[in-house]
């Protein structure tokens, strides 16, 4: 099926400073979806993008869908300890309705 | 609602014994997926059922996984028998309609 990538593979960031993830694909995404893993937990739905160009926001994070639906990108403003985990996006193949998910960014936040 | 949930948490057991995981998914969803997770491997999916019904089971490894939806509240996965290489973490997840996964607290597998 359509594969994500998706970037960096790990991030260190200061507390307070801001953070980004990208995912790209070859092929055009019907919609793509967010996921935060914390350490040891499970994955926990974020939010899901379903039209070109769309931008979205929850608190201090802010997702792009892009304009040819074949990236998407998640950024955290000001970081916070709570925001240590990984943040996978996983793309939706339309017709079959099942997620294949990215690689993930660990993101650490440094106190 | 408890949201899904699997059992047990943790099993532990001995290479060529059978191991059955079990899971509850969301009330009113209609879609349930099984997906393991390791370091090496990420997130990988191994079957996926739509009411009941196995749609697409291209990710189960090899003939030793099965897994069976009886009805739409409970399913299992089946590992007979098991490998060391079999070690990971299983999700089981639910949905509604190609909405957002609801996933379960997972299942940490180790086969010794």
């Amino acid at each position: 099926g359509q594969q994500v990538m998706q970037i960096p593979q790990y991030q260190h960031v200061q507390e307070g400073e801001d953070f980004t993830t990208y995912c790209n694909s070859s092929t055009t995404l019907s919609n793509i979806q967010w996921y935060k893993q914390r350490p040891g937990g499970h994955p926990v739905f974020l939010i899901q993008l379903v039209k070109s160009g769309e931008v979205k926001k929850q608190k201090r994070l802010t997702f792009q869908f892009g304009e040819a639906k074949k990236n998407s990108s998640l950024h955290i403003t000001a970081t916070q300890t709570t925001d240590v985990g990984t943040y996978f996006c996983a793309e939706d193949s339309g017709s079959a309705r099942q997620l294949t998910f990215g690689s993930g960014t660990q993101l650490t936040v440094l106190p | 609602d408890a949201g899904v949930i699997q059992s047990p948490r943790h099993e532990v057991t001995e290479m060529g014994q059978e191991v059955t995981l079990r899971c509850k998914p969301i009330s009113g969803h209609n879609s349930l997926f099984w997906y393991r997770q390791t370091m090496m491997r990420g997130l990988e999916l191994l079957i996926y059922f739509n009411n009941n019904v196995p749609i697409d089971d291209s990710g189960m490894p090899e003939d030793r996984f099965s897994a069976k939806m009886p009805n739409a509240s409970f399913s299992t996965l089946k590992i007979q028998p098991s490998e060391p290489r079999d070690s990971a973490v299983y999700f089981c997840a639910s949905s509604f309609d190609g909405g957002g996964y609801t996933f379960g607290s997972g299942t940490r597998l180790t086969v010794v």
